[in-house]
């Protein structure tokens, strides 16, 4: 089936510093992929979706220069948080519609704690 | 604007009890419904999907029937077990060229020996 690889699983930085969240759809193509975000203890909140070749639309209240999205390739969607703070810890996670029938597949998750 | 409303949690079930998880939902248009499972510390997981009315998603035991008259998409299991111990999400998207997902605010169940 459909597999999406988000790499790395987990990272701690200090705060200031940046981060870089890649998401690689293994055997499919993906012209669009979604970055969501999962506070502790509560369910996943849209970022912003990745359209392949174009830029990235940001739902409202996401700081667009903070959460820098490329989507360069088919396969390959990069999230940077920017100058991280402390309240950017989160667990990160980006999803691709893998062509069936309304379905989606995950990636692993990153967990980013910013210290 | 769509929405998914979930049963609250937490759920604490002993081994091999039944398992119901409530799940309705707002939306204009017939969305796709789904069934997600997130393990502790890991991402989410496809557990099950429907893609239109009266559809039934199975999968390791666990079912959810696409219910149009009621909204709702309630996930169900005949006997639960330890390992299904996690946090369960109901979503929807609006159909197989649809984009985001609308995520419930997930459910957690812990099932103990």
């Amino acid at each position: 089936g459909a597999v999406v690889s988000q790499h790395p699983s987990w990272v701690i930085c200090k705060s200031g510093t940046s981060v870089k969240i890649e998401c690689r759809s293994l055997d499919f193509q993906a012209t669009t992929m979604f970055w969501y975000r999962q506070f502790p203890k509560q369910s996943l909140m849209l970022m912003a979706t990745s359209n392949e070749g174009s830029k990235a639309t940001y739902e409202q209240g996401v700081e667009k220069d903070k959460f820098l999205i490329n989507h360069a390739s088919l396969t390959l969607s990069t999230l940077t948080v920017t100058s991280a703070h402390p309240e950017d810890s989160s667990f990160y996670i980006c999803s691709a519609r893998d062509g069936g029938a309304g379905g989606y597949t995950f990636g692993s998750g990153t967990r980013l704690t910013v210290v | 604007g769509n929405s998914v409303t979930q049963m609250e949690g937490p759920v604490t079930l002993s081994e091999e009890a039944f398992l119901t998880i409530n799940c309705t939902y707002t939306a204009t248009g017939y969305p796709s419904l789904f069934w997600y499972v997130q393990y502790p510390g890991e991402g989410l997981q496809l557990l099950l999907k429907a893609t239109k009315a009266d559809d039934k998603g199975s999968n390791k035991g666990f079912e959810a029937t696409y219910r149009k008259e009621t909204t709702s998409f309630h996930l169900e299991k005949g006997s639960v077990q330890v390992s299904d111990s996690a946090v369960y999400f109901c979503a929807l998207t609006l159909g197989p060229n649809a984009g985001k997902s609308t995520f419930g605010d997930g459910t957690t169940l812990t099932v103990k020996p």
